[in-house]
């Protein structure tokens, strides 16, 4: 199986604030990563796909960026209800793995 | 638009079999490079991959939990099925089912996702 390790379990930030979260795969998966938000109580929601595809509907101070087994989410001028969990998550080979996650609350 | 729906009990027994439906609207499970697949999330915890089912019937599993998993399609009533045997209070989570299709270069994305169900182990 490949591991997806997001090295932050948390951290903390304000409105405004440039976040960026990292994701390392445990081999190459090409760009074939995908960024997923879920706040308390719902289901994941899409962000960005294929390592840096913005899915539609999703605003533009999202970007994901990287290749191989590096990989960057990044939240430009983070707003109230960025307030969530990211994970990252592989579908470049079976089982398609996720991250343990990165959870962004308010500084 | 894309809706997925799960349902299913919300409580069983250790050693109780679980069967979930995931009922979908807004794409054909016969569409060439669409897929369903099953998540689950304990409570507190990160996301996990159990398996899903391919347009063309293939199924395929986490290891970790294939000898406990099945999941079929049926195409006319726009529903997947997920059966787990022998649950364990470790089972306890939120499963969700997910739509995906295949994308050039990026795999199978999952857009979107069902509300989940919470499922609780014990006796």
């Amino acid at each position: 199986d490949i591991q997806m390790t997001q090295s932050l379990s948390s951290l903390s930030a304000s409105v405004g604030d440039r976040v960026t979260i990292t994701c390392r795969a445990s081999q190459s998966i090409r760009r074939s990563l995908n960024w997923y938000q879920q706040k308390p109580g719902k289901a994941p929601e899409l962000l960005i796909f294929g390592a840096s595809s913005l899915q539609g509907g999703v605003p533009s101070r999202f970007s994901g960026s990287g290749s191989e087994t590096d990989f960057t989410l990044t939240v430009s001028g983070l707003q109230p209800e960025d307030f969530a969990t990211y994970y990252c998550q592989q579908s470049y080979s079976l089982p398609y793995t996720f991250g343990q996650g990165t959870k962004v609350d308010i500084k | 638009q894309i809706t997925l729906k799960e349902s299913g009990p919300t409580l069983v027994k250790p050693t109780q079999t679980l069967t979930l439906t995931c009922t979908f609207s807004g794409f054909s499970l016969t569409t060439n490079g669409v897929c369903v697949a099953w998540i689950r999330q304990p409570p507190g915890k990160a996301l996990e991959w159990l398996g899903l089912i391919y347009w063309d019937d293939d199924s395929r599993y986490s290891p970790s939990l294939e000898s406990r998993l099945t999941i079929t399609k049926d195409t006319y009533n726009n529903q997947v099925v997920l059966t787990m045997t022998n649950m364990d209070p470790e089972d306890t989570a939120t499963y969700y089912c997910a739509h995906a299709a295949g994308i050039a270069a990026a795999g199978y994305p999952f857009d979107s996702w069902g509300q989940g169900v919470l499922v609780t182990v014990s006796s």
